[in-house]
């Protein structure tokens, strides 16, 4: 079983709130990431992480922020949810597959539950 | 990287075997195929991955064809509980998700 946790599990809060979303990993992996996800529609990847002090965006657009002050936490906030914002967010970690090419076979991804977000 | 092409959806009568193929014509010599699912609106979950031998575990077998230009996911007996999205993934790096194969387990 993955060692990773996302909370809130649900969020419902209004236009113009700050909101932090948490993800947190016990098992000492580099690489995190954020994913966006509408209910039937495609993962989106909005941030991701190689390690600590380590922040990229990612494929989708996002107005939200990510941080990654320790290796195990990778917290992404909203400073003004708005309804565009109402989706799920999924937090995942993987270890490190370093310079090495061929050790592609330890980029195993391992997902929070994720929360549901609602911006009334 | 590569990309994938997969069946936007599939049907399969519980008990029987769920093949889902998927197609990477580009994949380079050093990318891994992943296979994850998505059960509802849980996060994915890993299920198996190969570089060019085929592959078992207890979810499922993966078997890659010897030009590694597509790759089938089985499901030996498939159960109502294997209904999922599931998704097929090549990159060494940084996992990007795709719309995936619906698969309906039927009774």
């Amino acid at each position: 079983e993955a060692d990773i946790y996302q909370t809130p599990r649900y969020l419902v809060i209004g236009t113009g709130k700050k909101i932090t979303l948490e993800c947190s990993q016990t098992m000492g992996h580099d690489k995190m990431y954020w994913y966006q996800q509408d209910p039937g529609m495609e993962l989106h990847l909005i941030h991701y992480s190689y390690g600590v002090n380590s922040t990229e965006k990612g494929d989708l657009s996002s107005e939200s922020t990510v941080s990654r002050i320790r290796t195990e936490h990778f917290p992404l906030t909203l400073e003004s949810a708005r309804p565009s914002h109402t989706s799920q967010y999924l937090c995942a970690s993987s270890e490190s597959a370093g310079s090495n090419i061929w050790a592609g076979g330890r980029n195993i991804q391992y997902f929070g539950a994720g929360t549901r977000l609602s911006v009334l | 990287d590569a990309k994938t092409t997969q069946p936007p959806s599939m049907d399969c009568a519980e008990g029987r075997a769920a093949n889902l193929p998927c197609n990477h014509s580009t994949i380079s010599g050093n990318e891994y195929v992943y296979w994850y699912r998505q059960i509802h609106s849980q996060g994915p979950q890993y299920i198996i991955h190969g570089l060019k031998n085929n592959e078992t575990n207890e979810m499922a077998s993966l078997i890659i064809t010897e030009d590694r230009k597509s790759s089938t996911l089985i499901l030996p007996h498939a159960t109502l509980r294997d209904t999922a999205v599931y998704y097929c993934i090549v990159k060494n790096n940084d996992m990007r998700f795709g719309a995936g194969t619906r698969l309906t387990v039927k009774p």
